[in-house]
C-alpha cells in the first residue's frame, strides 16, 4: 500500500481481555517499531525489528506485551491480560532501514480498555 | 539517561507571525534530533531531522531548525505561519546508528488565530 496501514483503527476491550494490534508497513521497509501514545507518558518507544535481527524489545513495559513479525512484513502487537493504564493510541512506523531512514508513521489503533 | 524537553505545552500565534518551538535535549554523544508534526486524525509526518553538518537544517512546508550544542537546543521556527499549521509538534531524540528509536518530548501544540 502507498503508507503504514493498522488495524483495527479503534478497539474497545474489557480489562483482562487479549487483544492483538495489526501493523501493515510500507512495501520493501525493513525497519518496523512499534510506539505507544497515552496521555501521561506522552509517546514511547516499545518494539522495534530490523530484517531478520531480533528485536529490540526494550521498549516494552511489562511481559503482558509482545510482538511479532511475520515474512519480514506484517507486525502483530499483542496485549495480554489487557489493564486500564494499557489504553492509549498504538503507533506503527516502518522505514527502509534502522539508523538513518526517516520513519513513517501509521495513523494509530486507539485501544480502550474498559 | 536521554531525555527530550519541550518546555511550552500549548503556544498560540497569530496567522502570518513567527514561530519558535523550544526543545532541549539531554544525551551524552552526538544524537541524532527530530521534528515530527501530528495532524488531528492524521500519522506522525516528519518535519526535518539533524544528523550533522550544517546546524541550521530545512524541512518540509517552510520549517527549519537549529542545532545549538552549546545549549542542547533543537529549536523548531517558521516566519510566517498558516492556518494549516495548526497541529502538534514532537522534538524527538535518538543515539548515533539508532535514528528510529526516537525518544520523544512531551510535545507543543500549537492554535493559530485568524
Amino acid at each position: 500500500g502507498a503508507g503504514v496501514s493498522q488495524s483495527p483503527s479503534n478497539k474497545v476491550t474489557e480489562k483482562g481481555k487479549d487483544v492483538e494490534l495489526r501493523c501493515d508497513p510500507i512495501s520493501g521497509h525493513t525497519a518496523l517499531y512499534w510506539y505507544r501514545q497515552s496521555l501521561g507518558q506522552g509517546l514511547e518507544f516499545l518494539i522495534y525489528f530490523q530484517g531478520n535481527s531480533a528485536p529490540d524489545k526494550s521498549g516494552l513495559p511489562s511481559d503482558r506485551f509482545s510482538a511479532e513479525r511475520t515474512g519480514g512484513s506484517v507486525s502483530t502487537l499483542t496485549i495480554q491480560r489487557t489493564q486500564q493504564e494499557d489504553s492509549a493510541v498504538y503507533l506503527c512506523a516502518s522505514s527502509l532501514a534502522g539508523s538513518e531512514e526517516k520513519l513513517f508513521f501509521g495513523s494509530g489503533t486507539q485501544l480502550s480498555v474498559l | 539517561a536521554q531525555s527530550v524537553t519541550q518546555p511550552d505545552i500549548h503556544i498560540t500565534v497569530s496567522e502570518g507571525a513567527s514561530l519558535e518551538l523550544r526543545c532541549n535535549y539531554s544525551y551524552g554523544a552526538t544524537p541524532y534530533l527530530f521534528w515530527y508534526v501530528q495532524s488531528p486524525g492524521q500519522g506522525l509526518q516528519l518535519l526535518l531531522k539533524y544528523f550533522s553538518g550544517d546546524t541550521l537544517v530545512q524541512g518540509i512546508k517552510g520549517f527549519e531548525a537549529e542545532f545549538k550544542r552549546s545549549q542542547s537546543s533543537f529549536n523548531l521556527r517558521k516566519p510566517s505561519v498558516h492556518w494549516s499549521d495548526a497541529a502538534e509538534y514532537f522534538c524527538a531524540v535518538a543515539a548515533y546508528n539508532q535514528g528510529g528509536k526516537l525518544i520523544f518530548g512531551q510535545g507543543t501544540e500549537l492554535s493559530v488565530k485568524p
